[in-house]
């Protein structure tokens, strides 16, 4: 079935690193990607978005790159900071009888280290 | 930016009353809002997208008598969770749209429903 999934449950770095979160989705009908930040107890926090028609987007401290070919989505994260510990969504639009709708994939926890 | 709010944020009710969780687009007119329910270290499962004055469009396995959800301004969508079970715990989070064709969704802080 169409899904939007992440290859790594959890992903560990110290602070000052770049961290690099995955997903990989499945339907190549997918036109609009989100990248969400879910801080524990909270409602998913806009991070950065991107088009299919584009390959790469770059926010404040944050990159994602879309791979069409493989389908794969990732986002870049520059110089982490203890205050990027969060939960990490990709999300795919879809399309159906309501209109459009977001789908999440499972999630990245990532933990920084000072 | 966009502002959603999401109220209440915590609840707990005893078996078998309703609830009601409204979620208000506090800048912006919503023509649609969706409705995410979330399990402890689990992602954001689609419930139901909520059109103003219309009915709402659930997704498949979402029994709508349970879960009513009424969208009866550009402002406010409210989800009642009827007759709750404690399987009905959860972590129900709303999300709206400014409706343009790429704009990323915005969400609320989410209700934390314990059901006793």
């Amino acid at each position: 079935g169409e899904s939007v999934g992440l290859h790594l449950p959890t992903l560990s770095v110290q602070e000052g690193d770049n961290s690099i979160i995955n997903c990989a989705y499945s339907n190549s009908a997918s036109d609009y990607f989100i990248w969400y930040k879910q801080e524990s107890g909270k409602g998913p926090q806009f991070i950065i978005d991107i088009r299919s028609n584009m390959d790469k987007r770059q926010g404040q401290r944050v990159t994602v790159l879309l791979n069409k070919t493989v389908k794969h989505l990732s986002l870049q994260i520059a110089a982490t900071q203890p205050g990027d510990s969060a939960v990490y969504f990709c999300a795919e639009r879809r399309f159906n009888q309501a209109g459009t709708a977001l789908i999440f994939g499972k999630g990245t926890t990532l933990s920084v280290s000072s | 930016g966009a502002v959603v709010s999401q109220h209440p944020s915590r609840v707990i009710c005893k078996s078998g009353t309703s609830v009601k969780i409204e979620c208000r687009s506090l800048d912006f007119q919503a023509t649609t809002m969706f409705w995410y329910r979330q399990f402890p270290k689990q992602s954001l499962m689609l419930m139901a997208t909520s059109n103003e004055g219309s009915k709402a469009t659930y997704e498949q396995g979402v029994e709508k008598d349970k879960f009513l959800i009424n969208h009866a301004s550009l402002t406010l969508s409210t989800l009642t969770v009827t007759s709750a079970h404690p399987e009905d715990s959860s972590f129900y989070i709303c999300s709206a749209s400014l409706g343009q064709q790429n704009s990323p969704l915005h969400f609320g802080n989410g209700t934390r429903l314990t059901v006793t």
